[in-house]
């Protein structure tokens, strides 16, 4: 069955960076898009960065252009978010969360719709 | 970028009622919109996709319309593990969003 599991909780200081990683398992990890979604506490969803596993091509929210980095190992199925110059108002948990579609023999069909999300990762930005 | 506004943000129900929750896009969106429940300390879990399919394993009483900018998520009978948090998400272009949220919460 289809796995993404995340790093654990990290405490950083304003200003530092943090990068969380979703190690995938139970497919086959080039034919499927990652997304990277954060939620503040108590707040809603927050849609950061794409990749595709395949080519990596990558797509961001302009709220974080420049400032987020999505990367993914294909040796490992891992995908990594990279987040810098972090404030208080980074604190969040961060989620991976996985193209939906099928694949067929000789084709895959994928949507960037999230049936598959990690656990989560709690970022804490605090001095 | 498309921006989604959902409403109301609350939605105050007893068990057995219906919910309608609404989604409006600032654009057209076509049919390309999810909706996903989360309940607290859990990730969301997709629930309908491209406006009226329902995920795997979803029950028949949650369906959902609309097209365009206009999109609803029904209940059609409330049950206990319905109260929780309704987010939509369209994925028509890039970037990606999600609406700001409607909690369904018992009466």
């Amino acid at each position: 069955q289809v796995q993404l599991v995340q790093s654990g909780a990290e405490v950083k200081k304003p200003g530092a960076s943090v990068k969380v990683s979703c190690k995938a398992s139970g497919y086959t990890f080039l034919n499927y898009g990652l997304s990277w979604v954060r939620q503040a506490p108590g707040q809603g969803l927050e849609w950061m960065g794409w990749i595709s596993a395949y080519n990596g091509n990558t797509h961001y929210a302009q709220k974080f252009q420049g400032r987020v980095t999505v990367t993914t190992d294909t040796s490992t199925s891992t995908a990594h978010m990279e987040l810098r110059s972090l404030k208080s108002d980074d604190t969040a948990v961060y989620y991976c969360a996985r193209d939906d579609g099928y694949c067929s023999s000789t084709n895959c069909y994928t949507n960037e719709y999230f049936q598959h999300w990690g656990q989560g990762t709690l970022v804490t930005v605090s001095s | 970028e498309i921006v989604l506004t959902q409403s109301p943000a609350t939605l105050s129900l007893s068990p057995g009622e219906r919910a309608t929750l609404s989604c409006r896009a600032s654009q057209s969106v076509s049919t390309y919109l999810a909706w996903y429940q989360q309940k607290p300390g859990q990730a969301p879990r997709l629930l309908i996709y491209d406006t009226s399919n329902r995920a795997t394993g979803v029950p028949a009483r949650f369906s959902g319309s609309g097209s365009e900018t206009d999109f609803t998520l029904t209940i059609s009978s409330l049950e206990s593990e319905d109260f929780a948090v309704y987010y939509c998400q369209q994925r028509t272009t890039w970037p990606l969003g999600f609406g700001g949220g409607t909690k369904v919460e018992i009466k």
